[in-house]
């Protein structure tokens, strides 16, 4: 089986604009969860879906949000860009007879100028 | 909620040598724990993980990591370290049944030759 896939794998945005992240996980894993690495801040937990519900979310600005498609693939999106959403973002997804086994992605590289 | 602490951000070890990271954690609730590596350039993956049962629980690749609900404790050990266990480490805790990570800042593993 693929593993979890992000797009794209480096990004370099502007402060204000706004970015859009993929990420599509195994095949048959229908939990996707998304994490926020930096230096600073360590791993931060964004939001998880299932089946096309947000379950959980974390303490993130409302500038933060995401969404899960019929297929499972997930699409995290961050608009008005400012400079410490610069981060390493990563996706995880999760079996259903093993959802506490997270299947990270090898994350998408942000940065903001 | 929960909170994690590494107490060693950088651990520095000779090659056969025996390492231990230390984790320690606080909960309201019942807890799962979890161990993750991260190596260079790439998302993390499951080294090992506590939900219930025996609280000693073992990777395949010789480490292994107690339980200690006394002491809110979740070790990582192994006897004897090779160059390829250069890695960072996260200990990572979530409420029982809950699937949303708290991770720790991580401790960076080096081995030395």
């Amino acid at each position: 089986k693929a593993g979890v896939t992000q797009t794209p794998r480096y990004l370099i945005k502007t402060r204000g604009q706004q970015v859009t992240l993929s990420c599509s996980p195994i095949s048959g894993h229908r939990s996707v969860s998304w994490y926020q690495q930096t230096p600073g801040q360590g791993l931060q937990f964004l939001f998880e879906y299932f089946s096309e519900t947000q379950r959980n979310k974390g303490n993130f600005p409302g500038r933060f949000s995401g969404r899960q498609f019929s297929n499972s693939r997930s699409e995290m999106n961050v608009s008005t860009l400012e400079l410490g959403d610069s981060a390493l973002y990563l996706c995880a997804s999760s079996p259903l007879d093993a959802e506490e086994k997270l299947f990270f992605g090898s994350g998408t590289q942000l940065s903001v100028l | 909620a929960q909170s994690v602490t590494q107490l060693d951000s950088q651990v520095p070890v000779f090659e056969e040598a025996p390492v231990e990271l230390r984790c320690n954690y606080s909960s309201s609730v019942s807890v799962y724990l979890f161990w993750y590596v991260q190596y260079p350039n790439q998302g993390l993956q499951l080294l090992l993980k506590y939900l219930s049962g025996s609280t000693l629980v073992e990777s395949i690749n010789g480490f292994e990591a107690e339980f200690n609900k006394s002491q809110t404790s979740f070790h990582l050990r192994k006897p004897s370290v090779h160059i390829s266990d250069t890695a960072e480490y996260f200990c990572a805790v979530s409420g029982a049944g809950s699937y949303q990570l708290t991770f720790g800042k991580g401790t960076k593993l080096s081995v030395i030759p």
